[in-house]
Order: C-alpha cells, then structure tokens, then sequence
C-alpha cells in the first residue's frame, strides 16, 4: 500500500530564517508530487507540482521554492521565510496519466514569528 | 477568479437531516469532479467523484448531482451524522492535464446532534 510522509509535523521559525520541509511517498513508483498551502480556514492553494525527479513547476511565487531530488522524495524550502509563510503545508500525490485522485499528506503546521 | 465556487459557506444542520453542498465552475472543458473531506488538523481525503459524462454518483450517504449545461453540481449528504462534521473542497480539473486540480473555497458543515 501507498504510505505518504510529511515532515516535520510542526515548526516554529522566526522571520528570515531558512526552512526545509519533507515528504516522502512508499509504495508508487514515478508518482506525480504536489505541495499545497492553505491558510487557517482557507482554501488549497497549489504551490509546486512535479512528474518526474529533478523536474519542477511552479504554480505561484511566494518566495519559496521546490525540489524533487529522488523519485520519492519531495522537499519545499526558503532561505528566508515572511509572516506570510505561516500556514499549513501539505504534500499530495496521483498517478497521473489522467487520474486526478489525489491523496494528501498529513501537513505540516507552520508558525512564523 | 475564483475558477471553482463553493456555497454556502458555511452550513449547519440537524443529525439525521440531510446537507447540501452547492458548487459551480467556470471552464466549461473540466471534466472531472472530486470531492475532498477535511478534518481539522489533517489533509484531505477524497470522499466522492464523478466524471462529467455522468449527472448523478452515489456512494452510501453521499451523492454527488451534476448538471453539465448550468456547470453546477451538488454534493447531498443523507442522514447527517455528528461525525460528517468537516469542511468540503469541491475540486475540478481535466482529464490529462497533470497538476491542475483546482480547490473551491470550501463548505464547513457542522452537524448538531
């Protein structure tokens, strides 16, 4: 079965440090890998979408960017992160080939102070 | 613009009632239609979807009614449950076209025993 794995569970940064979160997909190989933010009782805004390793799209700026160093793994990072980075991260997967199931990570609470 | 809209709101009906969640869409080339279910404090989880070849999808207690001419549908949820108690995406998107899945803003449904 596939399994799908966010980390951290929660962080806590303050504004202008670097930040690096983490999801990892078992199970699919050559999945298609997504990473979403959404605000407190706010809609899923789509950030970065990826079909294979080392190829990234991005869907909007927000000072963050994306990388998918192995086919399983798919990591979202800034250098330098805003208040407005503050939110919930969540990591989904599909198989792509027109299939648009997609199934979400648990997230990843962020609080920038 | 908001390519996918949700109505109401917010909702709040009685167990045992049935809820109706409301969504329409702007593209008129969408043709795949999911319905994600939202806890707080976790990521989505698909509940239902249909195909715009099809007006009606039935799972259980959900049904999903879909009127392709007026690019509405509507997501009935029989015999409401406290336990239904989240916040519903209406999703859109088209077949093959990888990384487009757009989120309506939601519908937090409250059930009251």
């Amino acid at each position: 079965a596939q399994t799908i794995h966010q980390w951290p569970v929660a962080e806590i940064k303050a504004v202008g440090s670097p930040l690096s979160l983490g999801c990892t997909i078992k199970g699919k190989s050559s999945p298609n890998l997504y990473w979403y933010w959404q605000a407190t009782g706010g809609t899923l805004q789509q950030l970065f979408y990826s079909i294979t390793v080392g190829q990234v799209e991005s869907v909007v700026q927000l000072n963050l960017s994306a990388s998918r160093p192995k086919d399983d793994q798919f990591i979202l990072s800034t250098e330098k992160l805003l208040l407005s980075h503050s939110g919930f991260y969540l990591c989904a997967w599909s198989l792509g080939g027109g299939n648009s199931d997609y199934t979400f990570g648990s997230g990843t609470r962020l609080l920038v102070i | 613009q908001q390519q996918v809209r949700q109505s109401p709101q917010s909702l709040t009906v009685w167990e045992g009632e049935t809820a109706i969640l409301n969504c329409s869409y702007e593209n008129s080339a969408f043709d795949y239609f999911p319905w994600y279910q939202q806890f707080p404090g976790e990521g989505p989880a698909l509940l239902i979807a249909i195909r715009s070849v099809s007006d009606k999808k039935e799972d259980g207690r959900f049904t999903i009614f879909f009127n392709k001419r007026e690019k509405k549908l509507s997501l009935h949820i029989t015999d409401s449950q406290p336990g239904d108690s989240a916040t519903y995406f209406c999703a859109a998107s088209l077949t093959g076209n990888t990384g487009k899945l757009i989120f309506g803003l939601g519908t937090t449904l409250q059930v009251q025993p």
